[in-house]
């Protein structure tokens, strides 16, 4: 069973640029769910996708958008970067059997630094 | 809103030590509870969990019991090894809801 992946493990942009981030989700999962962790912090909920919908969404701005695409990975997309920005994000997977004991499954992340 | 707070690190205790890591939640419904570990430059491993109100989530020598009446869900180990040493998250999420809600996370080094 292959277990959550994420790409890039590192990236750096500047400020005002655009980022695009990637999910592939284990194997029978069909829930992503994403999560920003600043330095020091516990994770931070962005949005979760199910079936190629936002499922929900946490207190981020707009120009956090994402896309669940029907072979269920997805992505993050940030536009207009600042500094602020600068995490570790991360991506969970899930699916209904797991939502049942809400359990969800991380990948290893992304490192995003915005100079 | 649904919050975590923990204890606040970081700790640091010898091999072999006792182990209790405090975390107290606020909900606004019913939780299911989480502990994750991250070690350096890795994401989120789930340690073990809990769903209902007095059941005990153990793993790896780790445990955790549901409190409602104390809304608590402390973290313990008997016997605390180097490789223990990571960061810890206290999570919980509600019925039916999406977002898993982490504390600040408790950094933990075990020295030899």
């Amino acid at each position: 069973e292959t277990g959550v992946t994420q790409s890039p493990t590192h990236l750096i942009k500047t400020r005002g640029q655009q980022v695009t981030l990637r999910c592939s989700s284990q194997s029978g999962h069909n829930t992503v769910s994403w999560y920003q962790q600043a330095l020091g912090q516990g994770p931070q909920f962005i949005f979760q996708y199910y079936r190629e919908e936002e499922n929900g969404r946490g207190n981020f701005p707009p120009r956090f958008s994402g896309l669940q695409f029907p072979n269920y990975s997805s992505e993050l997309n940030v536009n207009a970067l600042e500094l602020d920005d600068s995490a570790l994000y991360l991506c969970a997977s899930s699916s209904v059997r797991t939502s049942r004991n809400n359990e969800q499954f991380f990948g290893p992340g992304t490192r995003l630094t915005v100079l | 809103g649904d919050s975590v707070t923990q204890m606040e690190g970081p700790v640091t205790l010898s091999e072999e030590a006792f182990l209790t890591i405090n975390c107290t939640y606020t909900a606004t419904g019913y939780p299911s509870l989480f502990w994750y570990v991250q070690y350096p430059g890795e994401g989120l491993q789930l340690l073990l969990k809990a769903t209902k109100a007095d059941d005990k989530g153990s793993n790896k020598g780790f445990e955790a019991t549901y409190r409602k009446e104390t809304t608590s869900f402390h973290l313990e180990k008997g016997s605390v090894q180097v490789s223990d040493s990571a960061v810890y998250f206290c999570a919980l999420i509600i019925q039916g809801a999406q977002k898993l809600v982490f504390g600040q996370g408790t950094r933990l080094t075990i020295n030899p």
